[in-house]
């Protein structure tokens, strides 16, 4: 049973500069959420996608955005990079029922920006 | 107010010893879940238990066990017969049910060090 994957591992990017990070949620999962991890500091919430649709977010700026396709997967992009957009970004899925929405995550995305 | 808080930013323990790691929370829901997730230095967050909060009894999963005092809004985990695998960063984490989905809100976190 294949569970989360996130790509790529690691990022660097220079200020200014978009980034796309992508996620495969867990085999009969539909809903995929992503985290933000600064270091030493626990995972903020981004944003959560199911159906093909954001259907809730946290604060962050709309530079952030993201888009779910068919199989559920799911990238997340990140426009006019700033340094303190240097973290670990997380990728979680679950199902959408109450209940069962444990969330499981990927092994993340390192991104720097420099 | 959404809050996490894991008062320990360190603990050590020493092989096959018991370490007992605090959260608390806030919420103004009466059902929500609660969860303790590990996060080795590999960074890959894995979670260790999951407790119902309209369950009084405590979840346990083999060394992994959950004190849950639901009036006081506790959660803490205790490791049993503690091995060098569980050295990592616990995060302890509750789930924010939102119009149209939810969210989980996570702690600061707690390294544990594991000695021999």
């Amino acid at each position: 049973d294949a569970g989360v994957t996130q790509s790529p591992t690691h990022l660097i990017k220079t200020r200014g500069q978009q980034v796309t990070l992508r996620c495969s949620p867990k085999s009969g999962h539909d809903t995929v959420s992503w985290y933000q991890q600064a270091l030493g500091q626990g995972p903020q919430f981004i944003f959560q996608y199911y159906e093909e649709e954001e259907r809730q977010r946290g604060n962050f700026p709309d530079r952030f955005s993201g888009h779910q396709f068919p199989n559920y997967s799911s990238e997340l992009n990140v426009n006019a990079l700033l340094l303190g957009d240097s973290a670990l970004y997380l990728c979680a899925s679950s199902l959408r029922f109450r209940g069962q929405e444990t969330q499981y995550f990927g092994p993340g995305t390192r991104l720097l920006v420099l | 107010a959404q809050t996490v808080t894991q008062s320990q930013p360190e603990m050590s323990v020493q092989e096959a010893e018991t370490v007992t790691l605090s959260c608390t929370y806030d919420t103004s829901e009466s059902d929500y879940y609660l969860f303790w997730y590990k996060q080795p230095p590999s960074r890959q967050m894995i979670l260790v238990i999951r407790q119902e909060a309209y369950k009084q009894q405590n979840a346990t999963e083999n060394r992994f066990s959950v004190n849950f005092q639901k009036a006081a809004k506790s959660f803490s985990l205790k490791i049993s017969d503690s091995q060098l695998g569980d050295a990592a960063m616990y995060f302890c984490a509750y789930t924010v049910y939102m119009e149209y989905g939810n969210k989980l809100v996570f702690g600061a976190g707690t390294i544990l060090r594991v000695k021999s």
